[in-house]
């Protein structure tokens, strides 16, 4: 079952901050987090274990509460770059990831 | 360090042709996903793949659909008899060996089909 991703869209101001929810039903193993730019391929961002070992970038930071099945990611003086749709992807220990419908982030001049 | 190579980057078929679509994974990395991508929707899972193993192919459609990842040589995805509702971008990710959970993936560029 994927997770559900909120909210759907967002729009930001250079330097303004943002969260964005991922939550399963699912018991999870680690979430993912990955943005795509329109017609490119998704990039990723960040992976958060159970247990609390996380690796990814720098600018970024997340979170994963592994009880109640949610992950936040946290957007910080966000840049014109930045903008993109993020998606996260949720793992039971499977191996397959699923994804989350994506979150659109739009940030202005 | 060469990321996940896929081709073509696009591909036109016709109605009833096959789609053959390949990826190369990142260099030691021994997993790979496919992922199927609608306009403006998110990434539906299709298959997991080890080589020369299917791990998980929960998301391929039971007709038409298969994939393969050969002890050399790219992956594979391979759509029969495609039809316009194939039409999609398709994603190739790969990581690096050990539990598939833990690592992240690495995408390729994608392959744009568009079913005539």
């Amino acid at each position: 079952q994927q997770p559900v991703q909120s909210p759907q869209a967002v729009i930001l101001r250079e330097g303004e901050d943002a969260v964005i929810n991922c939550s399963s039903s699912k018991a999870l193993y680690s979430v993912h987090w990955y943005r795509q730019k329109h017609g490119e391929a998704p990039v990723f961002l960040m992976i958060l274990l159970k247990g609390g070992e996380q690796k990814g970038h720098e600018k970024i930071s997340a979170s994963f509460n592994e009880k109640k099945q949610q992950s936040s990611l946290y957007l910080t003086a966000s840049q014109l770059s930045y903008s993109g749709t993020y998606f996260c992807g949720t793992d039971t220990n499977a191996g397959k990831s699923t994804f989350g419908d994506g979150t659109t982030l739009t940030v202005k001049p | 360090n060469a990321g996940v190579m896929q081709n073509p980057r696009h591909l036109v078929r016709r109605r009833g042709q096959e789609a053959r679509l390949r990826c190369s994974p990142m260099k030691g990395h021994s997993h790979v996903y496919w992922y199927r991508q609608l306009p403006e929707e998110g990434l539906k899972f299709m298959v997991y793949l080890q080589k020369e193993n299917i791990i998980d192919e929960s998301g391929m459609p039971k007709e038409r659909f298969s994939a393969e990842f050969p002890k050399e040589g790219p992956s594979i995805l391979r759509i029969q008899q495609v039809v316009r509702g194939d039409s999609a971008a398709y994603f190739c990710a790969s990581s690096p060996p050990g539990t598939g959970g833990n690592y992240e993936q690495y995408f390729g560029p994608g392959t744009r089909l568009t079913v005539t």
